[in-house]
């Protein structure tokens, strides 16, 4: 079944420390998001990227940065100048074929980041 | 620009009590229409949407009809389970964008008891 994969499903890091959220897909979709969810806040846009080799900043993406060498493949990195980085992060992804924009997003099950 | 306004939640309801959970947008142009639903832990499904004006979308008993008039899209269900407990998100994304960026509202939180 074609998917979103989303790992780990909980991550903890420490103080100045790094680190990158897996996000796979096998839809063949060629635009894909990244989401921070906050309690009472829905979600906010970090980072989006239409196709391989290119992504766009969204509303929040200090701290954080991306990479999209592979269609497949969308990791998140968590910097260590992202100070509140505790909450769920979701993955989701699209396709950008003509009279997509009716289509859907496809979200990944999240990875809960928190502060050790 | 582009926005979607949700109603305050937590909603707590009843087995088999009626469901309307309030959105209204604001968007240039004419946007598609999504209900997302988020289980606990997990990710959001898609529930229903609507492209155009008038559109009804439905699902799992769930429907929401697309109002340019008023700028809603209001999701109702008859009759709750308490299977329905979630999360629920409206959503547009605006159809002349190449972008594909959906704007989400903040999400209602739906109890339903026994």
């Amino acid at each position: 079944d074609g998917g979103i994969t989303q790992s780990p499903k909980y991550l903890f890091r420490k103080e100045g420390q790094n680190v990158t959220l897996s996000c796979e897909q096998n839809l063949n979709h060629d635009a894909m998001y990244w989401y921070r969810q906050d309690p009472g806040q829905g979600l906010r846009l970090i980072y989006y990227s239409q196709i391989v080799n290119d992504f766009q900043k969204g509303d929040i993406a200090e701290g954080y940065s991306v990479s999209r060498e592979k269609k497949e493949s969308f990791p998140l990195t968590v910097t260590s100048a992202q100070k509140n980085p505790t909450a769920f992060y979701l993955c989701a992804s699209r396709s950008n074929t003509q009279g997509s924009n009716n289509q859907p997003q496809h979200f990944g099950d999240g990875t809960r980041l928190s502060i050790l | 620009g582009n926005s979607v306004t949700q109603m305050e939640g937590p909603v707590t309801l009843s087995e088999e009590a009626f469901l309307t959970i309030n959105c209204t947008y604001t968007a240039t142009g004419y946007p598609s229409l999504f209900w997302y639903v988020q289980y606990p832990g997990e990710g959001l499904q898609l529930l229903l949407k609507a492209t155009k004006a008038d559109d009804k979308g439905s699902n799992k008993g769930f429907e929401a009809t697309y109002r340019k008039e008023t700028t809603s899209f209001h999701l109702e269900k008859g009759s709750v389970q308490v299977s329905d407990s979630a999360v629920y998100f409206c959503a547009l994304v605006h159809r002349g964008s190449t972008l594909g960026r959906l704007y989400f509202g903040r999400g209602t939180q739906l109890t339903v008891w026994p």
